[in-house]
């Protein structure tokens, strides 16, 4: 089955320990795309990747690390989190065309940073 | 920043009725708009991808025109039932100077379909 997975999906943590949130998805799409969801403010982008280690700053991007070592995986670093990092994070990804394709959307993470 | 906005921010129909909503967007440097629709608890799913001024797209009892000289695209649902309770998202996708693109989401339409 085509998708995009995230893990874990339900997160609670303390204000500085570092944590990963992985993104894969099975579709051998080029672009991937982290995400933040919080009420009142749409959905924002923190980080996405055109391709294999190409990877560029949306429009919150303070405070996250991306990497892209495989076209399958985009791991979402948090190396010191802190409350306002709570969040609903979505991984998505689309074909090859950047953007102008849809875009696939994983299940979602809810961060809780205490 | 750009500033894409939708309205209305909530709508409650009853079942049976037709509705649209809007999302409003930058008339300059226009590359794509997307529609989702965001049921709770679920994923955002793609509804439309939409690239040309006139563009007109259908799925089933949903459809979307794209102005892109006036920077507006409606969704229009006709025959609402309860299943199209859901959230509606525009994503609008701009060319950058310099190359590259970038795509800003408004805060959505949220739909309530009563019986």
């Amino acid at each position: 089955e085509a998708q995009v997975t995230q893990n874990p999906r339900y997160l609670i943590t303390v204000t500085g320990k570092k944590l990963t949130v992985t993104c894969s998805q099975n579709m051998n799409h080029e672009y991937m795309s982290w995400y933040r969801q919080d009420p009142g403010l749409g959905l924002r982008q923190i980080y996405y990747s055109m391709n294999v280690e190409v990877t560029d700053k949306g429009d919150v991007p303070e405070g996250y690390k991306v990497s892209r070592k495989e076209k399958r995986n985009f791991p979402l670093i948090l190396e010191s989190p802190s409350p306002n990092q709570t969040s609903l994070y979505f991984c998505a990804s689309s074909l090859y065309r950047g953007p102008i394709d849809e875009q696939y959307f994983g299940p979602g993470t809810r961060l809780t940073v205490t | 920043i750009l500033n894409v906005e939708q309205s209305p921010q909530s709508l409650h129909v009853q079942e049976g009725d037709s509705t649209n909503f809007t999302c409003s967007f930058p008339s300059s440097n226009f590359y794509a708009l997307h529609w989702y629709r965001w049921e709770t608890a679920k994923s955002p799913e793609a509804l439309f991808v939409m690239t040309l001024n006139g563009d007109e797209k259908k799925k089933g009892r949903i459809s979307a025109t794209l102005n892109t000289k006036e920077g507006y695209s409606y969704l229009y649902i006709k025959g609402s039932q309860p299943e199209d309770s859901a959230t509606y998202l525009c994503a609008f996708i701009t060319l950058l100077t310099g190359g590259g693109n970038k795509l800003t989401f408004g805060t959505g339409t949220q739909l309530k379909v009563e019986l």
